[in-house]
């Protein structure tokens, strides 16, 4: 059982350029999310996934987008990276259970945007 | 005005010292919190979850919740040196919010031996 997975985990990309972050979950959960965290900012959503099938905006949507390719799996794709996207993204699953709901992290992927 | 305000620290202790968290919230719907603890370089991971006012203890960590004043706490007892990481609050609302969390920017803690 390897919980929730990210690739890569270090990347860096030149302003402009794309690419996509791979996320994926074997707990058979429904929801995913993609979350930035900074400095001083701390955990941040950007997208999340209710079910597969649906994605809906975060508080920090904007030059991201996200793909629920399947239940295991949730993408989120940079377009034309920018510096004020450099931040470590982690993904996370949902589990709800006996009254708890808890969100289950992936390791992160540190970005650096030069 | 941030949903969930959270002193950054950092803060320090001496091993065996009781350890206080604290997180204020603006948002009354809010029904759910929790405690998440990060290690370094690592993801979040839940420690504590609880539901309204009162408190909830799991061994040496007890979290406490005052919805009357929006304060949500976190103790840990006997705070040992693997105790040092960051330690963020969350919040959730139920109903259509109940998707989404809002974290506390988080504490980082160092437990000194």
């Amino acid at each position: 059982n390897a919980g929730v997975t990210q690739t890569p985990k270090f990347q860096v990309l030149k302003t402009g350029q794309s690419m996509t972050l791979q996320c994926a979950q074997d707990m058979n959960h429904n929801s995913m999310y993609w979350y930035r965290q900074d400095p001083g900012m701390g955990l941040r959503l950007i997208y999340y996934s209710a079910s597969e099938g649906t994605t809906d905006k975060g508080e920090v949507p904007n030059g991201y987008n996200v793909s629920r390719l399947n239940k295991r799996e949730f993408s989120l794709r940079l377009e034309s990276a920018a510096p004020s996207q450099t931040s470590v993204y982690f993904c996370a699953s949902r589990r709800t259970r006996g009254g708890t709901d808890t969100q289950y992290f992936g390791p992160g992927t540190r970005l650096t945007v030069l | 005005q941030k949903e969930v305000e959270q002193d950054p620290g950092p803060l320090s202790v001496p091993e065996g010292a009781i350890v206080s968290l604290n997180c204020t919230y603006s948002n009354s719907a809010f029904q759910y919190f929790m405690w998440y603890r990060q290690y370094s370089r690592k993801g979040p991971e839940l420690l504590m979850y609880t539901y309204s006012s009162g408190n909830k203890e799991d061994g040496r960590f007890t979290a406490q919740v005052d919805k009357s004043s929006k304060y949500i706490s976190l103790f840990i007892r006997d705070s040992q040196p693997s105790d040092s990481a960051t330690y963020l609050c969350a919040t959730q609302a139920p109903g259509a919010g109940s998707y989404q969390l809002t974290f506390g920017k988080g504490t980082k803690l160092s437990v000194i031996p």
